[in-house]
């Protein structure tokens, strides 16, 4: 099953200041989903942006999906504190079984 | 309130001793999964399960066990533990794995250790 791959493993930032995570894959997909997790806790859906999409926006997030590329981006503008978390990138497969597969995250501290 | 559930939450156990660490969702759900995270792994996908009485290896099933007799409780069956399944697991649920409709709900975690 393919994985998707974040970028930068490790993002440090101070409060106020956007935030912006890479994700990146390898074949092509139907959907691909982002998540948070704060330390030790369970997955929380943020956004799903499908394929034939370019821009997804919510709250103060955006998200953004290259398909030629191969990549998505998520933007948090305007961070707080409570944003400090694991953002993960979960892909689909549209030659497989749709079972998503997550990379191995972004850890990002938002500095007050 | 919408919620896949875990337990127990925290498990210390020793080498051999079989566990089960059960996890149930009200939102009657269609497919389940295990997964495991581990530092720097990442999430793995242990084993799923696409409806009742239907499941699938994931990407490191080896020394784990699943069922699904009941359409909300999907438990994760170590029949004989070893210390390299110390990890924290995450039980996860979405309606179907159509694409429009797989959002995953996780629970809490199960931080597990094995001496």
């Amino acid at each position: 099953s393919q994985q998707g791959e974040e970028d930068p493993q490790a993002l440090s930032i101070q409060e106020g200041e956007n935030a912006t995570m890479n994700c990146s894959y390898k074949t092509s997909i139907n959907n691909l989903q982002w998540y948070r997790q704060n330390s030790g806790r369970g997955l929380v859906h943020l956004i799903l942006i499908r394929s034939n999409e370019r821009e997804k926006h919510s709250g103060r997030l955006r998200v953004t999906l290259d398909t030629s590329k191969k990549s998505s981006s998520l933007l948090i503008t305007a961070s707080r504190a409570a944003d400090t978390a694991s953002y993960f990138c979960a892909t689909d497969d549209t030659g497989g079984s749709y079972i998503p597969t997550f990379g191995r995250g972004t850890s990002l501290i938002v500095h007050p | 309130e919408a919620q896949v559930t875990q337990n127990p939450r925290y498990l210390i156990t020793v080498t051999g001793k079989k566990l089960t660490v059960t996890c149930s969702q009200n939102m009657n759900h269609e497919y389940m999964s295990w997964y495991r995270q581990d530092p720097g792994l990442g999430l793995r996908q242990i084993y799923y399960s696409m409806n009742v009485e239907v499941t699938d290896k994931g990407d490191v099933p080896e020394g784990y066990k699943v069922s699904r007799k009941e359409k909300r409780n999907f438990p994760l069956i170590l029949e004989s533990p070893s210390p390299n399944q110390t990890s924290l697991y995450f039980c996860a649920s979405s309606f179907s794995l159509s694409p429009a409709y797989n959002e995953q709900f996780f629970g809490p975690g199960t931080r597990l250790t094995v001496l």
